[in-house]
């Protein structure tokens, strides 16, 4: 079963711009993680926030977390054409990784 | 590069037919999961792996199974296979102790059951 919804399913925008993404999740959690994934190939993990935490920042990437709103934001700032892929959210629960549906970013050159 | 492998990169097989997925880890990792993601989805756990005993599941019929081997490699075996299983298979290995945030994935293999 999916842990919650991301939002939106599919957002295009033009290189340059910001890129957010939205994702809910059910249950309690310890962390969340952020992964990408291009073109129907392997996940690669781009950050990971812990439950105490509100806000990471890693490069390009900034990720929020309200653990009161079960739910948790990617910011991609200043997005390239080779930022096209889809994101997925993840909770971990029990040694396994918990999947949103995932926002298909498309960046228009 | 994550240092997880995976064969073959693409299948095609016929409803009714059984399918071997490979799996090879990093060196030292002891632990393996699959998951299944199915077209515009997010992967969903099949099952882990953990000193070649199947040590958790997700809710996925018996006919899902699986093997790991002692040299790191493992695989994902499905019978009786039906159109509602053609998706990305991904395998993701970590070192033992490892979180399951932690863990690495292979490039996926994409199975087409026609």
């Amino acid at each position: 079963s999916q842990q919650g919804e991301e939002d939106p399913q599919a957002l295009s925008i033009q290189e340059g711009e910001n890129a957010t993404m939205n994702c809910s999740y059910k249950t309690s959690i310890n962390n969340l993680q952020w992964y990408r994934q291009n073109s129907g190939r392997g996940l690669v993990h781009l950050i990971l926030i812990r439950s105490n935490e509100r806000e990471k920042h890693s490069g390009r990437l900034r990720v929020t977390l309200d653990t009161s709103k079960k739910s948790s934001s990617l910011l991609i700032t200043a997005s390239r054409a080779a930022d096209t892929a889809s994101y997925f959210c993840a909770t971990d629960e029990a040694q396994k990784l918990v999947f949103g549906q995932g926002t298909r970013l498309t960046i228009n050159p | 590069e994550t240092g997880v492998t995976q064969s073959p990169t693409h299948l095609i097989k016929t409803r009714g037919q059984q399918v071997t997925l490979r799996c090879s880890s990093q060196s030292g990792h002891n632990t393996v999961s699959w998951y299944q993601q199915a077209l515009g989805q997010g992967p969903q756990f099949i099952f882990q792996y953990y000193r070649e005993e199947e040590n958790g599941r997700g809710n996925f019929p018996p006919r899902f199974s699986g093997l790991q081997f002692p040299n790191y490699s493992s695989e994902l075996n499905v019978n009786a296979l039906e159109l509602d299983d053609s998706a990305l298979y991904l395998c993701a290995s970590r070192p033992s102790g490892g979180r399951a945030n932690e863990q690495f994935f292979g490039p996926g293999t994409r199975l087409t059951v026609l």
